[in-house]
């Protein structure tokens, strides 16, 4: 069974740009999960969906964040503009239930830098 | 924020048992505690969750304490890839949208 993939696995570019990452959850996994890291803080939380509907977006910094997941299965996340501070490693999870006991499955990440 | 306390670096010689502490003093009584690990360049993975009885897996064991308000992981023999980071998280059963809430864990280094 595949695991969570995020693309790209790395990307570059110049503060004011648009970049958008991808997240494939795992098959059967309604629900998707979008965290990350910047420089020297901890993985933090984004937002949260089930299926297609947003649950949870508590997390997002801010409106030039716009994430997506039209019917149900991958996710994108988009930054418009990106800032400098925007710069960190940007991780999808998906799990097959929303509970505390339930198992989160991460991707390998995307790591952004904005120059 | 975080709601779990655990050192910030511990060692350990391969092929030893390792003991990873974990507080959570302010976990209710249908919390979960989960067990996360980040290798270096690599997504957290998940490792082991309890609710109040021990749990034991291929990875490692969960010790809770009687009160629930202290954990400990266990690997029974440590490698030399078992050197990552390790996140107790506290996880509400329901309520919480199954959110994970990171600290900033214990740096497990292991030596031969």
């Amino acid at each position: 069974e595949a695991g969570v993939t995020q693309f790209p696995s790395h990307s570059v570019i110049e503060k004011g740009q648009t970049v958008t990452l991808r997240c494939d959850p795992i098959s059967g996994h309604d629900n998707l999960y979008w965290y990350r890291r910047v420089m020297g803080k901890e993985i933090k939380f984004l937002l949260h969906f089930v299926k297609e509907s947003k649950q949870d977006e508590s997390g997002m910094p801010n409106n030039r964040f716009l994430a997506e997941r039209t019917g149900g299965t991958y996710s994108t996340l988009k930054v418009q503009p990106a800032e400098l501070e925007d710069s960190g490693v940007y991780f999808c999870a998906s799990s097959q239930l929303v509970s505390g006991a339930d198992t989160q499955y991460f991707g390998p990440g995307t790591r952004l830098t904005v120059l | 924020d975080a709601k779990t306390t655990q050192p910030n670096s511990m060692e350990s010689n391969e092929e030893e048992p390792v003991h990873l502490p974990c507080n959570h003093s302010t976990i209710s009584g249908t919390d979960y505690i989960h067990w996360y690990r980040q290798l270096p360049s690599q997504g957290p993975e998940y490792v082991i969750h309890g609710l109040t009885s021990n749990v034991n897996n291929r990875m490692a064991s969960l010790a809770i304490a009687e009160d629930r308000k202290s954990s400990t992981l266990i690997l029974h023999r440590a490698t030399l890839r078992d050197a990552a980071v390790y996140y107790c998280i506290q996880a509400p059963f329901t309520g919480g949208g199954n959110k994970l809430t990171f600290g900033t864990g214990t740096q497990l280094k292991v030596e031969l």
